[in-house]
């Protein structure tokens, strides 16, 4: 079981530029998840996605962040144009289930830096 | 303001000792899960409790969940080592805007000294 896969796991770009994050949720699972990791915040939701639909959006900060969910085995977080704000660790999950019911399974997160 | 807020925030410990991490709610759940995080990785879940359970056990783990205090608490038992990690309580049920989703405290960052 190769688990969620996250790419790349290190992203360093200059401000301006567009980023693409990409995830291959476990295989079987309906659910999956985008969050956002940091010191100040902590672990933030951006989106989830439940059989490939958008469900709760409500986290993502703002018309610069993007996410699809084209297949039940792929998820891009995209980000146009980056900031050095969105600098940060970024975790896809998937689970089984409804989020909130089941267990989430956490990729190893892609470290973001802009500057 | 965060739903899950766990206390304390750092932990330092003996190995061998136990730890007893603590994490409060504002709204109803209908289960709250144990999550674990070693430095640079992704959360590996540990436990999850279920709004109508009081107690559940699992190896060296013991959560406890009291709904009507909106507490829960996660103590490992006979600490090592390897179990520093930062460690997170997550809420699941329905909350501000309607959908049902998990809601991630800040954690609690815990250091077990050989």
């Amino acid at each position: 079981d190769a688990g969620v896969i996250q790419s790349p796991r290190h992203e360093v770009t200059e401000m301006g530029q567009e980023v693409t994050l990409r995830c291959k949720p476990i295989s079987g699972h309906n659910s999956l998840f985008w969050y956002r990791q940091t010191m100040m915040r902590g672990l933030e939701l951006l989106i989830y996605f439940n059989n490939n639909v958008p469900i709760d959006d409500s986290g993502m900060p703002e018309d610069r962040f993007s996410a699809k969910m084209p297949n039940a085995s792929f998820s891009t977080l995209k980000i146009q144009p980056s900031e050095p704000r969105d600098s940060a660790v970024y975790f896809c999950a998937s689970s089984s289930g409804l989020a909130g019911r089941q267990n989430q399974f956490f990729g190893p997160g892609t470290r973001l830096t802009v500057l | 303001s965060q739903q899950g807020e766990e206390d304390p925030q750092a932990l330092s410990i003996q190995e061998g000792e136990n730890a007893t991490m603590n994490c409060s709610y504002k709204t109803s759940i209908n289960n709250l899960q144990w999550y674990r995080q070693n430095s640079g990785r992704g959360l590996v879940h540990l436990i999850l409790i279920r709004s109508n359970e009081r107690e559940k056990h699992s190896g060296r783990l013991r959560v406890t969940l009291d709904t009507s205090k909106k507490s829960s608490s996660l103590l490992i038992t006979a600490s090592r080592a390897a179990d520093t990690a930062s460690y997170f309580c997550a809420t699941g049920g329905i909350f501000q805007g309607g959908s049902e989703k998990l809601v991630f405290g800040k954690g609690t960052k815990l250091t077990v000294n050989p």
